[in-house]
């Protein structure tokens, strides 16, 4: 695709659910990443994929959150047992390769109720 | 770990009028990215700098990163109201980057 796409723009859950984000990234780029931002603040790093492996998941809070690529394009982010302060909009960028412009999806707004 | 600060956090100012935007990176900097934030839309990237001294400009934005690599700024001459929105700065860390938490610039006619 021309850019970044991620699924669904805005999501609604209430606490303790389960919920998957979806990232599209720029056809032919590699690297894909994952950031979180909350309000007022700025995008801080979840978790960084080249090809289908996750190279750095440093930035994942804890083991409700937990990201895939099994083919190397499309990501999904899965948090489970969602909490009220993982409210937030997740960002999803991707790159030609690991080292490049980083390219941002709209990002999705998720809030937890 | 590195931390950027971004100054001020909030900048109103009136059409036609030149403002600057400042990143100060705790650590050197190896690569600084200026990006743009419009609600709903992303960010937009607008310039990157890798080397010290250097200074790039994108119509009527002007990006520099200083000699000693540790601090950029943003300059926008003669601002419009399409210059609206929140402007962060990024740091590469190993990969990844590494943002201040951004300044929101306020245009009015």
């Amino acid at each position: 695709g021309a850019g970044v796409s991620q699924t669904p723009s805005n999501k609604v859950t209430e606490k303790g659910k389960y919920v998957e984000l979806r990232c599209d990234p720029i056809s032919g780029h590699t690297a894909l990443y994952w950031y979180r931002q909350s309000l007022g603040q700025g995008p801080e790093f979840l978790i960084y994929f080249q090809g289908t492996g996750a190279a750095d998941d440093s930035g994942l809070p804890n083991d409700r959150f937990f990201a895939v690529r099994p083919e190397g394009s499309v990501s999904t982010l899965k948090i489970q047992r969602t909490e009220r302060g993982d409210s937030a909009v997740y960002l999803c960028a991707s790159s030609l390769a690991g080292a490049g412009i980083q390219y941002f999806g709209a990002g999705t707004r998720l809030s937890v109720l | 770990s590195q931390e950027l600060e971004q100054s001020p956090q909030s900048l109103i100012v009136q059409e036609g009028k030149n403002l600057t935007i400042n990143c100060t990176s705790s650590k050197t900097l190896y690569g600084l990215y200026w990006y743009k934030q419009k609600y709903g839309e992303g960010l937009i990237f607008l310039m990157m700098l890798q080397k010290g001294g250097e200074e790039k400009s994108h119509e009527k934005i002007t990006a520099k990163l200083d000699e000693k690599k540790q601090q950029s700024s943003l300059h926008i001459t003669a601002s419009q109201p399409s210059h609206a929105g929140i402007y962060l700065c990024g740091a590469d860390n190993t990969d990844k980057l590494i943002f201040g938490t951004g300044t929101r610039l306020q245009v009015f006619p």
